[in-house]
């Protein structure tokens, strides 16, 4: 089955300064990785996601980056502000046998911005 | 509209007992996942419908686990005999989409189960 890594485990910045993370899958047949966020004690939501054939996607301070030959995708986020402070799941989605509804979650990212 | 919704939100039980979580979807949702999240873990897959049929349960850790979604709507999860390794967080989460695609999950703030 499908494997994430995530990395780093932990990342402290200051405001405005940029944050990146990153993530690795073992399932050359993975097509769809989504970034979710959690805040403390709540339901982890959607920030943005990338299928494979698209290399990069920008959503304002928020982008993808995909490198499906190394099997690698990362999350980058710039002008951090005290908001972005949660943690955050990358995750994979594998076809298989023409169904591709499971997600394989990393294990998480905890994101202090500070002020 | 309003977003899932899962009950109870934490649940205190005496290991042996039997428990029972509760999660309405979105309305109109085709599918619906049930996730375990450890501490400082990312959620794990337990189980997945599509409408009323259980199309995979093979994230279940034991056949103490039972999920069941009768009319294709609200869904329960079931764990009888609890055990202290089944303390975790219960995600339910919900897709408009059928299993072919991949999209979007709208997730439940969780049920917090303790077992002591």
């Amino acid at each position: 089955g499908e494997n994430v890594e995530q990395h780093p485990s932990t990342l402290s910045v200051q405001e405005g300064d940029s944050a990146v993370i990153k993530c690795t899958y073992s399932d050359s047949a993975s097509n769809y990785f989504p970034w979710y966020k959690q805040e403390l004690g709540k339901r982890p939501q959607l920030i943005i996601d990338i299928r494979s054939n698209v290399g990069e996607k920008k959503d304002q301070r928020i982008a993808v980056t995909l490198n499906k030959t190394a099997k690698h995708f990362s999350l980058h986020i710039t002008e951090t502000q005290p908001e972005d402070s949660a943690v955050y799941f990358c995750a994979a989605s594998s076809n298989s046998g023409g169904s591709n509804y499971k997600l394989t979650f990393g294990k998480g990212t905890l994101l202090t911005v500070n002020p | 509209g309003a977003g899932v919704s899962q009950s109870p939100r934490y649940k205190v039980a005496k290991r042996g007992q039997d428990v029972a979580l509760r999660c309405d979807p979105i309305s109109g949702h085709v599918s619906l996942f049930w996730y375990q999240q450890a501490l400082g873990q990312g959620p794990e897959f337990l189980t997945y419908f599509q409408n009323e049929a259980q199309l995979d349960k093979s994230g279940l850790p034991s056949d103490r686990f039972f999920a069941e979604r009768p009319e294709g709507s609200v869904s329960t999860l079931k764990i009888q005999r609890t055990q202290q390794e089944d303390s975790a967080v219960y995600l339910c989460a919900s897709s408009p989409r059928t299993s072919r695609v991949a999209g979007e999950l709208f997730f439940g703030e969780g049920s917090r189960l303790t077992v002591l």
